[in-house]
């Protein structure tokens, strides 16, 4: 049963235009939500997070929003730079494990 | 400072065979965790160490995968006998306390 949960396989956008990656989650629980960024043949690197305090996070062109009573976050890159390109990973970190999505390939086209 | 590594980054055997994947997880890191991610799908959890104690395996597939973590530095994931179903990206990563996740590069399995 996947806890969280990323609709969207792939996304294309424009260079300098916004990025939005959604992310949604089941398990009301969750109190911790990082973003992963994976490049091809490398492993996951830390990205951005929240906690369920906040509904808002905000580092350079990266920000997260969390919207607790509809149990969905979302990442917003802008503006989007072709270097953006990558599988971006959503996660939730109960403490003991973290439950990741499957993961929105994005491309920023030049 | 030096990163987490796996070894090998590729491994291809044969259905029934036995594989041996290793994880060095950070200097000082006690928490190391297994991650596996199978033909696009999610990235799913294995187990988690904290130094040399499983703290929780709840993740792993079957009594075919072993892992250990002898002395709470390095770790070892051993599959045997290999199925076809075991195929993937097995990521290893390690923290330090409630920090954030670092993740090696994974060792890509594919079984024959």
């Amino acid at each position: 049963d996947q806890q969280v949960k990323q609709n969207s396989p792939s996304l294309s956008v424009q260079e300098g235009r916004i990025s939005i990656l959604n992310c949604d989650y089941t398990n009301s629980m969750f109190d911790y939500f990082l973003w992963y960024k994976k490049y091809p043949a490398e492993g996951p690197t830390f990205l951005i997070s929240i906690s369920s305090i906040k509904d808002k996070n905000e580092d350079g062109r990266f920000t997260v929003f969390l919207n607790k009573s509809a149990k969905h976050l979302s990442l917003h890159i802008v503006p989007s730079q072709p270097g953006d390109s990558a599988v971006y990973f959503c996660a939730s970190d109960t403490g003991n494990q973290f439950y990741f999505g499957t993961g929105t390939s994005l491309t920023v086209i030049p | 400072e030096a990163g987490v590594t796996q070894f090998p980054s590729h491994s291809v055997i044969e259905k029934g065979q036995t594989v041996t994947l290793r994880c060095d997880p950070i200097s000082g890191h006690d928490n190391l965790y297994w991650y596996r991610r199978v033909m696009g799908k999610e990235i799913k959890f294995l187990l988690h160490f904290v130094k040399e104690s499983k703290q929780d395996e709840s993740g792993m597939p079957n009594n075919r995968f072993l892992a250990e973590r002898t002395g709470g530095t390095y770790s070892t994931l051993k599959v045997q006998p290999a199925e076809l179903e075991d195929s993937g990206v097995y990521f290893c990563a390690s923290s330090q306390g409630w920090g954030n996740l670092h993740f090696g590069n994974g060792t890509r399995l594919t079984v024959t």
